[in-house]
């Protein structure tokens, strides 16, 4: 079945140590996006690729990074986490058609704790 | 920017109808969409609308009035499992806002 991965579902890490979760996906879509979601909030966009072509949230944090280094996966790289960047990390695919975005496909998300 | 607004919480009776209300605000808007999402899990794709009017499929309808900013969905014949949240997502130029979801409870 075509569907988004991401590994692992649940992630721990110390506050400060670098973690890098991952995403891929068999729907061979051109777009990948990466959302942060806390508890009852609505999932915020961090970052999306257009194929190889980046494209940066205004207002997400420079300890956020992204990689994306084929059509399958991408990587949300957190540099130095903090106790705030404790969610659910939510990776989503769509094809494109029209000059227009589809609609989405979500991995099943990586929880991340931060201790 | 934009702001979408959808009740925080619902609750609906087993076998009942419910509607969901979604107000919005954008400029450039380029279609709505609504999405299901269970307790821990992802969003998955419910319904999409860009022209006024209603779109039904099976159980679950959605409607959208682009010159009031509004959308709705209604889910008919209830069961347990529509106990979830219900995400309204606008779309401008290519870029999803989401709203922050309405829980919705369905009781026996």
């Amino acid at each position: 079945d075509a569907m988004v991965i991401q590994n692992p579902r649940y992630q721990v890490t110390q506050f400060g140590k670098p973690v890098t979760l991952s995403c891929s996906q068999t729907l061979n879509h051109n777009v990948m996006y990466w959302y942060q979601q806390k508890s009852s909030q609505a999932p915020k966009l961090l970052f999306h690729y257009y194929d190889k072509d980046f494209n940066n949230e205004a207002d997400t944090p420079d300890n956020f990074q992204s990689r994306r280094p084929n059509t399958s996966f991408c990587f949300l790289d957190i540099r130095s986490p903090g106790l705030g960047d404790a969610a659910m990390y939510l990776c989503a695919t769509s094809g494109h058609s029209g000059g227009l975005y589809n609609e989405q496909f979500f991995g099943p998300g990586t929880r991340l704790t931060v201790l | 920017g934009q702001n979408i607004d959808q009740p925080t919480e619902m609750t609906a009776t087993e076998g009942a109808i419910v509607q969901i209300n979604c107000t919005y605000q954008t400029s450039g808007f380029n279609g709505l969409f609504w999405y299901q999402q269970h307790a821990g899990e992802a969003p998955t794709f419910l319904s999409y609308n860009v022209l006024d009017g209603l779109e039904e499929k099976g159980r679950f309808s959605s409607f959208l009035s682009r010159s009031k900013g509004y959308s709705y969905l209604l889910l008919k014949e209830l069961q347990m499992k529509d106990s979830a949240s219900y995400l309204c997502a606008v779309r401008e130029g290519n870029d999803m806002r989401f709203g922050a979801g309405t829980r919705l409870t369905v009781k026996p």
